[in-house]
């Protein structure tokens, strides 16, 4: 049973730059594709991107293109997201997920991030 | 892109029948996927694949689908059922995934 387990909470300065993290346990990390998807507070679910570590191929929404970066680590079995240039509006829980099908599970627990001065 | 539709909220007694609709112009050609996120935890998925469930949900969850509109049932519903619910595809066009906005489902 594959597990995703996410960095802790983080809190930004705007202007500011955070990574999280999402390593996985059990399962075979090259098969994998992972989403990462965000939810501001008291909102919903935004599909950020995605990582195909295997093919080392990132695949962006269009909103986050040129300020988020995605990348893997195999020896650890991680994956990275990288966001430069906070704004305040980027507080939110984002979630590293697998590919299910054309869907998300399991989901990581999720890392806070709060970006204020 | 296209947007998903889904009621805000959607009440029922417990042991009654939920249904949480979800439309948009790509549900018809596209599978939808279904999410129950509880308060504070990671969302869950319940239904993929317009029907089908995955491994440990229960069978008192089920997902239909006409035309346009994707529908989450929840027979018999139960106070642990109380959560949001997020429907989801993939939309081949842009080869993103979209989400609806979230249904809360209250439990009287």
């Amino acid at each position: 049973q594959v597990q995703l387990v996410q960095s802790g909470a983080e809190m930004k300065q705007p202007g500011s730059s955070v990574r999280v993290s999402c390593k996985t346990s059990g399962g075979s990390f090259t098969s994998y594709t992972f989403s990462w998807v965000r939810q501001a507070p008291g909102q919903g679910l935004e599909w950020m991107g995605r990582i195909i570590p295997v093919i080392n191929k990132m695949y962006y929404a269009q909103k986050f293109q040129g300020r988020v970066k995605f990348t893997a680590d195999r020896s650890t079995s991680t994956v990275y997201m990288e966001m430069t240039t906070l704004k305040s509006d980027d507080t939110a829980v984002y979630y590293c997920a697998l590919a299910y099908n054309m869907g998300f599970s399991p989901w990581g627990q999720g890392t806070r991030v709060t970006v204020s001065s | 892109s296209n947007v998903l539709t889904q009621p805000p909220s959607v009440s029922v007694d417990p042991g009654q029948t939920a249904k949480i609709a979800c439309g948009g112009n790509n549900v018809g050609s596209e599978d939808v996927y279904w999410y129950q996120q509880k308060l504070g935890q990671a969302p869950v998925l319940v239904v993929y694949d317009d029907t089908d469930r995955p491994p440990g949900i229960p069978e008192r969850f089920s997902g239909s689908k006409s035309g346009n509109t994707a529908t989450l049932t929840i027979r018999g519903v139960e106070v642990g059922d109380e959560a949001d619910y997020f429907c989801q595809v993939w939309e081949s066009q842009t080869d993103h995934g979209i989400f609806g906005g979230g249904t809360k489902l209250t439990v009287l």
